[in-house]
């Protein structure tokens, strides 16, 4: 069975701080994708890593994934309240399906 | 172009009842995935059909079922409900990998 540990839990921070989401595992993952999730939506794309070592940056977004596959981080820089919400990792294993970490819930107050 | 779409939005069953949920996948993706979402157990993979044929099923009871259609619509059925049922459904769909998977808005069951 592959899991996927996702830390922190819980996040609460100040406008303008930066923060760094980790998501571990000990399987490797052909691909790994963040996704941000509203309260009553369903959970919404936000990037796909494919090769180890892979770095993609969407505006103050950064993901890396890790050189083995089996781990990713999410960095945000200058976090703003637009920024709240729920971020799940999930990698893509063998037989088309997502395993998902825990999540991570931010809250950045202004 | 119009995204997934899960229909109802929201359901109140008894236990012992039966549901069917439904979704219609973003038109030309032929892979729609199932899960269940709880604040206990997150996100967990319910199944996965692909030209009307399930090509994965994670660790549910029997009373979890699914089909898909040739226009790539698919439902999923859960029979003989119980409280710990009570959950966001969601359903996604993928023009395969890479590209991830687009999700819907989920349909949230409660079961009393």
């Amino acid at each position: 069975t592959q899991l996927l540990e996702q830390s922190p839990q819980f996040l609460s921070i100040q406008e303008g701080e930066n923060l760094t989401v980790y998501c571990n595992s000990s399987s490797v993952f052909s691909s790994l994708q963040w996704y941000r999730q509203e309260p009553g939506e369903g959970p919404v794309l936000l990037v796909t890593v494919v090769t180890g070592g892979e770095v993609k940056k969407l505006k103050r977004l950064t993901f890396q994934f890790g050189d083995a596959r089996k781990d990713s981080s999410l960095h945000i820089t200058a976090a703003q309240p637009g920024d709240t919400g729920l971020y799940l990792c999930a990698g893509d294993g063998a037989g088309n399906m997502l395993t998902f970490g825990g999540g991570t819930r931010l809250m950045v107050k202004p | 172009k119009a995204g997934v779409t899960q229909t109802p939005r929201y359901l109140i069953k008894t236990r012992g009842q039966q549901v069917t949920l439904s979704c219609s996948p973003i038109s030309g993706h032929r892979s729609v995935s199932w899960y269940q979402q709880t604040p206990g157990q997150g996100l967990q993979f319910l199944f996965e059909y692909f030209s009307e044929t399930q090509r994965n099923k994670g660790n549910f009871p029997g009373r979890f079922s699914g089909r898909q259609f040739s226009n790539s619509r698919s439902e999923m059925n859960v029979s003989t409900l119980e409280l710990g049922d009570s959950a966001l459904y969601l359903c996604a769909s993928s023009a395969g990998q890479p590209y991830g998977y687009t999700f819907g808005s989920g349909t949230r069951l409660t079961v009393v």
